[in-house]
């Protein structure tokens, strides 16, 4: 099973200021047949359902801010908010959409 | 409007069971493969399941794998999770999610609540 770890659990970032969260797969998720990283990234906030932020691990899903950038290759990746706003208090999740199971990061929290 | 609406969630002894369901709408549910996510109070995220469009392919977490079926019903827009043998640590909010293609959870529901506790 591939096992996914993020650092670091928890971020204090001010507003306006640019916040990273690093996601590491413990095998490479690469999909062969279009050549991109099976990785996900999910925003939670208190009470809600996660939303997909981020696909194909820098591809950014429909109505997403483009201050949500997502990097990385390999098996090193990241989640970068350039300006921290205060509506991005969230825990984060990362995800590898590669092989069953489809393991998520243990989550990060972010705050102001 | 794509829109997952889950039922089902209980109180329920330890080795009891109980169904899941998910009505899905908003979108063509019989060609959208979907998926169980699950979230225990205050922890994070644990992929249970999937099912492809015409229920012929099943796969689970090995924390369900004997325990949960997944299945669907196409005429009806909604997709289930019967689960047995229910244990403490099964306790938590179970999400059904639509796959947008090479398992990509790019809809969620808001989740029902088991619990399962003597």
């Amino acid at each position: 099973d591939i096992v996914m770890t993020q650092s670091p659990d928890s971020l204090a970032v001010s507003l306006g200021e640019r916040a990273t969260i690093n996601c590491k797969s413990s095998q490479t998720i690469l999909n062969s047949s279009n050549n991109k990283n099976s990785l996900a990234w999910f925003q939670q906030k208190p009470g809600q359902p996660p939303r997909l932020l981020i696909s194909w691990a820098s591809t950014r899903e429909s109505g997403v801010p483009d201050r949500f950038s997502g990097g990385g290759s390999g098996t090193d990746f990241t989640l970068t908010i350039s300006s921290l706003q205060a509506e991005d208090v969230a825990v984060y999740y990362c995800q590898q959409c590669y092989s069953s199971p489809f393991s998520f990061g243990q989550g990060t929290k972010l705050e102001i | 409007e794509v829109q997952l609406v889950e039922s089902g969630g209980d109180l329920v002894q330890p080795g009891g069971s109980l169904r899941l369901s998910c009505v899905a709408s908003g979108f063509s549910f019989h060609s959208a493969w979907m998926h169980w996510v699950r979230q225990a109070p205050g922890k994070g995220l644990v992929w249970v399941s999937r099912i492809n469009t015409d229920g012929s392919n099943r796969i689970y977490g090995d924390s369900v794998k004997g325990r949960f079926t997944i299945s669907r019903d196409n005429a009806k827009s909604t997709l289930y999770l019967e689960m047995n043998s229910l244990r403490a640590e099964d306790t938590a909010l179970y999400y059904c999610a639509r796959d947008l293609g090479y398992n990509r959870l790019g809809s969620w529901g808001h989740g029902t609540l088991v619990t399962v506790s003597s």
